[in-house]
This record gives structure tokens, C-alpha cells and sequence, in this order.
């Protein structure tokens, strides 16, 4: 299996909501990453874990909040999102401090009214 | 951190014409250099990377350089075709920390 598989596909949520964002891999990669991808524009780190802990938080407001419970799984939890979140979420994986393997989901789109 | 410059932004050429896209990055840490191909509503593709540790590297129509000295980086398209239109990232690696260049809007007229 070489794919980093995303759910869902697409998601609308109101302000109010309370969603999670998921990211599956089975290739052994102890890196994984939450990127944010604005319409024309570069993707945007969010988060690094590596070996299921944070190591990496570009000053995200709390109103996101990752999770690794283990280490293929990666969550966004999403509460009290504003509607200038509404983005491309990309998770992606690869091997520990090496580029080896680095493999980007297809993203969820988040549309937030 | 890391800051990549990526030029130009868009990028229009004729069938059959080369295209080549320049990147500039900050950290002299940085030591893998990939380089992306996005399409409308989907996710960044791999199309060539390069390692700090060699300086040009090539598959089929596309190539990339790397200077080191100079901290730039280079994408080269030869024979171009409709196909390759689409948006072009570069990017730059230390350890996890991935950033990428503003992008180039590429377009091939037929």
C-alpha cells in the first residue's frame, strides 16, 4: 500500500460544528503532516508529528487540534471554525527526518458557512 | 525558517517549446529539493526531486539543477505539451519542516 488515504472527500460544516478530519497510512512512515491549501496558493504546514508526537505547530489557532493515536492514523479535530478556514486539507507521510517515500493524501475540502 | 521564492508565476509557452522555472530558498540546512505538479481540485503530484548531494538529475523530458552555493534550484521542461499545463511547486526539506515556493502557473498552447 503506498497511498495516504484522506476522509472525507469533502465536508461542509457550520460554525458551530464540531468535525475531525482523518488520515490513514500503512507504509511505516513515523512523519506525518496536516498542510492547509488556500484556492491558488502553496500549501501551508500546519502540523508535523514524528513518532506519534508534535513537533511542529506553525501557530495554528486552537480552533484546530491534531491527534496521532497511533502511527498510521492522523486526525484534524475542527471547532468553532470561521468560514476563511474553508481550504484544502492536505495530510501527508513520509519517513522520519527523510524525504523518502513523501506522499500526499488527496485532501479534503472544507467548506465552513 | 525556510523561505522558498519561486519564479515566475505564470509560465506561457508554445507546443514543442522548453519551459524552465526557477526557485531560491533561505536555509543552507535544507538538503532535498521536489518539486510538484498540482491540477485543478487535486493533490500535489511528484514529478522530480533532487538531493543536496547532487547536482542535476533528469527523467525523460523534465530536469532539475541544483546550485548549492548559490541556493537555487531548477525545473526544465523540454518538448512541452498541452498536458503540462498546470500549476508547478518547488519545495525545500530540513528534517520534517516542508515549505513550498508561490507556485508557477504553467500553459502550454497547442
Amino acid at each position: 500500500d503506498t497511498e495516504v488515504t484522506q476522509t472525507p472527500k469533502h465536508l461542509v460544516m457550520g460554525m458551530t460544528n464540531k468535525k475531525s478530519l482523518k488520515c490513514e497510512q500503512h507504509m511505516g512512515h513515523r512523519a506525518m503532516y496536516w498542510y492547509k491549501q488556500k484556492a491558488k496558493k502553496p500549501p501551508e504546514l500546519m502540523f508535523v508529528y514524528s513518532y506519534e508526537k508534535l513537533s511542529i505547530n506553525e501557530s495554528v489557532p486552537s480552533r484546530f487540534s491534531p491527534e496521532c493515536p497511533n502511527s498510521s492514523l492522523l486526525n484534524l479535530h475542527l471547532h468553532a471554525l470561521q468560514p476563511e478556514d474553508s481550504a484544502l486539507y492536505l495530510c501527508a507521510s513520509s519517513q522520519d527526518r527523510a524525504p523518502y517515500g513523501y506522499t500526499f493524501g488527496s485532501g479534503t475540502r472544507l467548506t465552513v458557512v | 525558517g525556510e523561505n522558498v521564492e519561486q519564479h515566475p508565476s505564470t509560465l506561457s509557452v508554445q507546443e514543442g517549446d522548453s519551459a524552465v522555472i526557477k526557485c531560491t530558498y533561505s536555509d543552507s540546512a535544507s538538503n532535498y529539493f521536489p518539486w510538484y505538479k498540482q491540477e485543478l481540485g487535486k493533490r500535489p503530484q511528484l514529478i522530480i526531486d533532487i538531493r543536496s548531494n547532487v547536482g542535476e538529475k533528469k527523467d525523460q523530458r523534465i530536469a532539475v539543477t541544483l546550485n548549492k552555493t548559490a541556493k537555487h534550484f531548477s525545473l526544465h521542461i523540454t518538448e512541452t505539451q498541452p498536458e503540462d499545463s498546470a500549476v508547478y511547486f518547488c519545495a525545500a526539506l530540513n528534517n520534517n519542516d516542508m515549505r513550498f515556493g508561490a507556485g508557477t502557473r504553467l500553459t502550454v498552447k497547442p
